[in-house]
């Protein structure tokens, strides 16, 4: 079956550690994208990448970093210098329209 | 930059009546789409309905249906016969088409609007 894989799909981080949120899709899409979703704030942008070896930083950059090494896989990692990292993250890859994973609940403990 | 804004944060309908959700956004763009998510409580994203700018006629998928207003920049979402598995969060997405610089393809979205269906 085709589409985007999450995982895993709740994470808990202790303060000071940085973890990675893997997005993995076989859909062949060119473009993948992070967005993190907090209550009343809808979906904002982290990263996002229309290429391998390429990306670009969305709206809310800050604290995250992404790598695109191959054309299925955009890993996103949240570094301790996120000052505020609870909340639920979506990944997503485009043709003409988005299609998402099922997302990544992350609860810094 | 373009922007999605969706002015009502929660919403009621009574089981089997319409209901329509808003959206209007802001561009200076004449090619562009437009969509509509559903976000149920598995939060699962999922395609409801999407549309064309260039397109006058409005698209519908079933029970539901937009209202395009390319001059006014609305694009208000109609659920008709509204059942139980509606109940959800909305959300009003802009992508912009045609030639682009490629590193400028983003999706927007608003901040979505949560349905709630009365049995």
């Amino acid at each position: 079956d085709g589409g985007i894989t999450q995982s895993p799909k709740y994470l808990f981080r202790k303060e000071g550690q940085n973890v990675t949120l893997s997005c993995e899709q076989n859909l062949n899409h060119d473009a993948m994208y992070w967005y993190r979703q907090d209550p009343g704030q809808g979906l904002r942008l982290i990263y996002y990448s229309q290429i391998v070896n390429d990306f670009q930083k969305g709206d809310i950059a800050e604290g995250y970093s992404v790598s695109r090494e191959k054309k299925e896989s955009f890993p996103l990692t949240v570094t301790s210098a996120q000052k505020n990292p609870t909340a639920f993250y979506l990944c997503a890859s485009k043709d003409s329209e988005a299609f998402f994973g099922q997302g990544t609940r992350l609860t810094v403990v | 930059a373009q922007t999605v804004t969706q002015s009502q944060p929660e919403m009621s309908v009574q089981e089997a009546e319409t209901v329509t959700l808003s959206c209007t956004y802001d561009t200076s763009e004449s090619d562009y789409y437009l969509f509509w998510y559903k976000q149920p409580p598995s939060r699962q994203m999922i395609l409801v309905i999407r549309q064309e700018a260039y397109k006058q006629q409005n698209a519908t998928e079933n029970r539901f249906s937009v209202n395009f207003q390319k001059a006014a920049k609305s694009f208000s979402l109609k659920i008709s016969d509204s059942q139980l598995g509606d109940a959800a969060m909305y959300f009003c997405a802009y992508r912009s088409a045609g030639i682009v610089v490629y590193r400028d393809d983003k999706i927007i979205f608003g901040k979505g609007t949560r349905l709630h269906i009365l049995p």
